[in-house]
């Protein structure tokens, strides 16, 4: 299967402790996407890539949330000193450029918990 | 703000039963409407993209049309089926991302 990944699925860490995430996108894929859904929301817009270059950031994406694509191919969520708020499912989608409504392929997201 | 509405939210069916929903976006700066189906613990997966004014697709049992003038798009279901118990998404997008309703969850029991 050559859809996109992500790793890990799950990620339990405490208050205040940094995590990373990463996505695989599909390989022939230049555009990748990092969204956030919390409960009883939709996933929300926090950042995509061209590949390596960041070209848009969401407010939602504070201080503490970095995200890289080093080499225009995989991409890197990391959070510092984590919250109970940023407790989500974090998702990570790719799609060819082209036209601007092409379809997004997501990968099956990374559940983070912080107690 | 961009503000994409879907009703209802939860909607549980008797197997056989048809079934739609309704997601509602802004009809200024329009590119694309996106369905998505998003069964728990796998990645949410594209059904369809909508572009031009009018348009309606299909996929077997599952279909979908779209009003760009009044910013509306309709999903239909004819004959659920257990398989199709899903959390359905619609998204907006007005350039380069998506703006997600927060979805319908549909659950069909045999």
């Amino acid at each position: 299967d050559t859809g996109v990944s992500q790793d890990p699925r799950h990620k339990i860490t405490k208050r205040g402790q940094n995590v990373t995430f990463r996505c695989d996108p599909i390989s022939e894929h230049n555009r990748l996407y990092w969204y956030r859904q919390t409960l009883g929301q939709g996933p929300e817009f926090l950042t995509y890539f061209q590949n390596e270059a960041q070209l848009e950031k969401s407010r939602l994406l504070s201080d503490r949330f970095s995200a890289e694509r080093p080499k225009g191919s995989f991409s890197t969520l990391e959070i510092q000193r984590t919250e109970q708020g940023d407790s989500a499912m974090y998702l990570c989608a790719s799609r060819r450029e082209g036209h601007t409504g092409g379809e997004q392929y997501f990968g099956p997201g990374t559940r983070l918990t912080v107690t | 703000i961009l503000n994409v509405e879907q009703s209802p939210q939860s909607l549980h069916v008797q197997e056989g039963d048809s079934t739609n929903f309704t997601c509602s976006f802004p009809s200024s700066n329009f590119y694309a409407l996106h369905w998505y189906r998003w069964e728990t613990a796998k990645s949410p997966e594209a059904l369809f993209v909508m572009t031009l004014n009018g348009d309606e697709k299909k996929k077997g049992r599952i279909s979908a049309t779209l009003n760009t003038k009044e910013g509306y798009s309709y999903l239909y279901i004819k004959g659920s089926q257990p398989e199709d118990s899903a959390t359905y998404l619609c998204a907006f997008s007005p350039g380069n991302k998506l703006v997600f309703g927060a979805g319908t969850i549909l659950r069909v029991k045999s």
